[in-house]
């Protein structure tokens, strides 16, 4: 089955610094990944995602992700942290085995400091 | 036009009573889910529907029951409510299965049991 690890519950920024969010995915196929956010008090949003074409993937407000098979690493960057950003970021994995299940993983809440 | 729309936003109720909340999405979607998120912001998928059938089914108590009056609609009726049951409640829909599909969310019901 597929899983997805984020490195870090929390993450404090510096408005203008670069904001880094680690995701690892455990899977035996060729994955979909994917990095939601959720704002407070609402549902969770697409911020862009890898479906086995360019493994560098631009998504929205300046974000990008990079898939990295070798490292099976599916990390979120985006240059400069805007206070906007102050979110949680889920990665997640379609199971291709069940039908469209997206497994997400623990979040990561990101805290930007003024 | 809220594109997922789930009601109610709130709920408190007392351990043992039975309580529902309602889905709706006016996006044309064939595919509707049910998400469970806990008090440490752990996703977890409960159900999908697709067209009206039942297509994920997790391992969910059997005091959780969804219903799918119709592809734009998927309800969640819950039994005997227990401590446990305390979570923000999310629907989702998606166009189809395609695992590369994006879900859009709805805002979340939070449901309180005392």
């Amino acid at each position: 089955a597929q899983s997805v690890t984020q490195l870090g519950s929390h993450v404090s920024v510096s408005e203008g610094a670069l904001v880094l969010l680690r995701c690892n995915y455990s899977s035996s196929v060729p994955p979909y990944l994917f990095w939601y956010v959720q704002y407070p008090n609402q549902g969770l949003q697409l911020l862009l995602k890898y479906t086995s074409a360019a493994t560098l993937v631009k998504g929205i407000n300046g974000f990008e992700a990079e898939f990295k098979k070798s490292e099976t690493s599916f990390h979120l960057t985006k240059p400069s942290a805007h206070m906007s950003d102050a979110a949680e970021y889920f990665c997640a994995v379609s199971d291709r085995a069940a039908g469209n299940k997206l497994t997400f993983g623990g979040g990561t809440r990101v805290l930007v400091k003024p | 036009d809220t594109a997922v729309s789930q009601t109610p936003k709130y709920l408190v109720t007392q351990m043992g009573n039975d309580k529902s909340i309602k889905c709706e999405q006016n996006l044309g979607h064939d595919t509707m889910y049910w998400y469970k998120q806990d008090s440490k912001k752990f996703l977890k998928i409960m159900f999908s529907y697709n067209n009206k059938e039942l297509i994920i089914n997790e391992t969910v108590p059997n005091r959780f029951s969804p219903k799918s009056p119709d592809k734009a609609h998927l309800n969640l009726h819950i039994n005997s409510l227990e401590l446990g049951d305390s979570a923000v409640y999310f629907c989702a829909s998606s166009q189809d299965l395609r695992l590369t599909g994006e879900l859009f969310f709805g805002e979340g019901s939070r449901l309180t049991v005392l």
